[in-house]
């Protein structure tokens, strides 16, 4: 069965500084999605950034990017000129190509940020 | 509408009452998701959709959990005989499922708190 690991429940990181959020997973499937979602207080879960297992350039949005290295199954989430705003939980999700689609999610991460 | 909503966003039940979850997924997304949250934790499966079909209710940890989508557009999350551990936030989620537009987008949740 599929797994994604987060192992840093807490991270801090100064406004306009940039912090590195971890995540590896478990699968034996070759091709699959991974994504990075933002959980506030309000609990909405916000989609960050979005990754296709096959391809090889990392994905990036605006200040976010991510580190794919599909061979030691990390899959890491960059956050550059860390704003405020960006203070949330983080969920690094595994989803198959094909199957029932569901997110197989990690126990997240805090990410505080300081003035 | 504009997103995924849900209601009610508070249910207080007594241990033994019976509830209904309501989500209203985005227009025109064929699937749709429920996950459980308990606190501290990541989301987790419960249960999956593909219009009215419900095609996938591996996650569901009971017989006295019950998902429905009868039109394949608005779906009811029932528990029956509610038990504190039951205490969670439910998800619901719904996606496109299309070739280029795969990722899921979530709802506020209905944090339920049995006492």
């Amino acid at each position: 069965a599929q797994t994604v690991t987060q192992s840093q429940p807490e991270m801090s990181v100064q406004e306009a500084e940039t912090v590195t959020l971890s995540c590896t997973y478990d699968t034996s499937e070759s091709d699959y999605y991974l994504f990075w979602y933002k959980q506030p207080p309000s609990r909405q879960m916000i989609l960050v950034i979005r990754q296709e297992a096959y391809k090889q350039q990392n994905a990036t949005e605006n200040r976010f990017s991510v580190n794919f290295q599909k061979a030691a199954k990390s899959f890491s989430l960059k956050i550059s000129d860390s704003q405020l705003g960006d203070a949330a939980m983080y969920f690094c999700a595994y989803r198959e190509i094909s199957g029932t689609y569901k997110y197989i999610f990690g126990t997240g991460t805090r990410l505080k940020v300081l003035a | 509408g504009a997103g995924v909503s849900q209601s009610p966003r508070y249910k207080v039940a007594k241990r033994g009452q019976d509830v209904a979850l309501r989500c209203d997924p985005i227009s025109g997304h064929v699937s749709l998701f429920w996950y459980q949250q308990a606190l501290g934790q990541g989301p987790e499966f419960l249960t999956y959709f593909q219009n009215e079909a419900q095609l996938d209710k591996s996650g569901l940890p009971s017989d006295r959990f019950f998902a429905e989508r009868p039109e394949g557009s608005v779906s009811t999350l029932k528990i029956q005989r509610t038990q504190q551990e039951d205490s969670a936030v439910y998800l619901c989620a719904s996606s496109l499922m299309s070739a280029t537009s795969y990722e899921q987008y979530f709802g506020p949740g209905t944090r339920l708190t049995v006492t």
